[in-house]
């Protein structure tokens, strides 16, 4: 199975700023990985898909980028609403998960 | 509108079982694989389990195997969780999940809460 590792675990930035968030794939999964947005008592939401594909509805501010091992999530010019813990996800394996504060 | 939409969670004890249900609603549900997904308090999202769109191939996470059964009634545009043998370490909130290609979650219930606990 493919473990996914994410980092950092947690980050604290402000309104306006750009941030980035990591995952690393223990093996080669070409570009199949998604980021999920959960805030706090909600469920999670889908971002991003196929590495780089914005889902429908979600700000643009929201970015994916890589392939095969290393990927990225970008959010730039922070919103308070983005507080909330980002995971990515490769078929039946999530990341740990960060925790944004804004 | 997509709307998912969990039941049946509870106190339930060690040993016990329980079944989850999942209605969806706006989209063709007999078109789609879908999953459940859990996630235990204060802790990350941990995927347990899918079926295919007509039922015929299953697949769960190991700690679940043998354990957990995933059915679906397309006539009513429903998914089951049965989860027999509980333990501590299942308790969490239960999640079902509309997938797309990939296994990509693309729409999310709302969840159902499931603690095992004497």
């Amino acid at each position: 199975d493919t473990h996914m590792t994410q980092s950092p675990s947690s980050l604290s930035a402000s309104v306006g700023d750009r941030v980035t968030i990591t995952c690393r794939a223990s093996q080669t999964i070409t570009s199949s990985l998604n980021w999920y947005q959960q805030r706090p008592g909600r469920a999670p939401r889908l971002l991003i898909y196929g590495a780089s594909t914005l889902q429908s509805g979600v700000p643009s501010r929201f970015s994916g980028s890589g392939s095969g091992t290393d990927f990225t999530l970008t959010i730039t010019s922070l919103q308070p609403e983005d507080s909330a813990t980002y995971y990515c996800q490769h078929r039946g394996t999530f990341g740990q998960g960060t925790d944004l504060e804004i | 509108e997509v709307q998912l939409v969990e039941s049946g969670g509870g106190l339930v004890q060690p040993g016990g079982s329980l079944r989850l249900s999942c209605a969806a609603s706006g989209f063709a549900f007999s078109d789609n694989w879908m999953s459940w997904v859990r996630q235990a308090p204060g802790k990350g999202l941990e995927w347990v389990g899918q079926i295919k769109h007509d039922g015929s191939e299953k697949y769960y996470v190991d700690s679940v195997k043998g354990r957990f059964s995933i059915s679906r009634d397309n006539a009513n545009n429903s998914l089951y969780l049965q989860m027999n043998s509980l333990r501590a370490e299942d308790t969490a909130v239960y999640y079902c999940a509309r997938e797309a290609s990939g296994t990509t979650f693309v729409y999310w219930g709302q969840g159902a809460l499931v603690t095992v606990s004497s």
